[in-house]
C-alpha cells in the first residue's frame, strides 16, 4: 500500500515562506492531498493536485509534484502566526494514506 | 451549512470496556471513513462505509467494528478496550468516496482509556 513520509516538525518567522515536504511511494495515487489541522480540530483539505500537474498555485499556497521522484511539497508564502498548525500530506489509490503531519511553528 | 458532527467529544473509559462513538456527516454524504490518530502512528485509516455497507477495510483487529445506518450516520465501536487505543478518533465524509471527492474531517472524539 501507500507510504507517505514527512519531515516533523518546521520553525519559521512570521512573514517568511514556508515549505513542507513529503514523500509518497504509490505511483497510481490519482490525488494528492495537503490537510491542515489546528488544536482540538479535525483535518481541513487545504489544496489538493492531479498526478497530471506539476504545480498549483491558491492564493498564498503553492503545491509542487516532482512524480519521478515521487514528492510533494506545499510552499506557504508570507508566513502567518495564523498558520501555526499541523499540516498533512495524504495520496493514495482509493483510500488516501495520511503522512504523520508536520507540525508548523511560526514565531515573531 | 453544517459540518461533520461527531459525538461525544471526550471520553474516559477503563480498560475491558466497550466504547460506541458516532459520525453524522453533512447530508448528501454518504460515504463515511474512521480514522484513529495517535501522535506515534499518525492517521491510521479504520474502515468506509457506503450505503450501509462496510467498503474498504484497514488493519485493525476484530475489536473494532463500525456500522452505517440509513440516514448516512455512522458509528464505531471498540470492544474490550485497551490502553493503546488511547487515540483521537476522526471521521470523514464524502459524497461518493475515494481520493476523487473531497472529505470532511469531523473535530473527532478524544478516547482515552485507563
Amino acid at each position: 500500500g501507500e507510504d507517505v513520509e514527512q519531515s516533523l516538525f518546521l520553525s519559521v518567522r512570521e512573514g517568511d515562506s514556508s515549505v513542507i515536504n513529503c514523500t509518497y511511494t504509490d505511483s497510481s495515487s490519482t490525488y494528492l492531498y495537503w490537510y491542515k489541522q489546528e488544536p482540538g480540530a479535525g483535518l481541513q483539505l487545504l489544496t489538493y493536485i492531479f498526478s497530471n500537474m506539476d504545480m498549483k498555485q491558491d492564493q498564498r499556497l503553492t503545491v509542487l509534484l516532482n512524480k519521478k521522484d515521487k514528492h510533494l511539497s506545499l510552499r506557504i508564502a508570507d508566513t502567518q502566526t495564523g498558520d501555526s498548525a499541523i499540516y498533512f500530506c495524504a495520496g493514495g489509490s482509493y483510500i488516501p494514506t495520511f503522512g504523520r503531519g508536520t507540525s508548523l511553528i511560526v514565531h515573531p | 451549512k453544517a459540518g461533520v458532527t461527531q459525538t461525544p467529544r471526550y471520553l474516559i473509559k477503563t480498560r475491558g470496556q466497550q466504547v460506541t462513538l458516532s459520525c453524522s456527516p453533512i447530508s448528501g454524504h454518504r460515504s463515511v471513513s474512521w480514522y484513529q490518530q495517535t501522535p506515534g502512528q499518525g492517521l491510521q485509516f479504520l474502515f468506509e462505509y457506503f450505503s450501509e455497507t462496510q467498503r474498504n477495510k484497514g488493519n485493525f483487529p476484530g475489536r473494532f467494528s463500525g456500522r452505517q445506518f440509513s440516514n448516512s450516520r455512522s458509528e464505531m465501536n471498540v470492544s474490550t478496550l485497551e490502553l493503546g487505543d488511547s487515540a483521537l478518533y476522526l471521521c470523514a465524509a464524502s459524497r461518493g468516496g475515494g481520493m476523487n471527492t473531497e472529505a470532511f474531517f469531523g473535530q473527532g472524539t478524544r478516547l482515552t482509556v485507563v
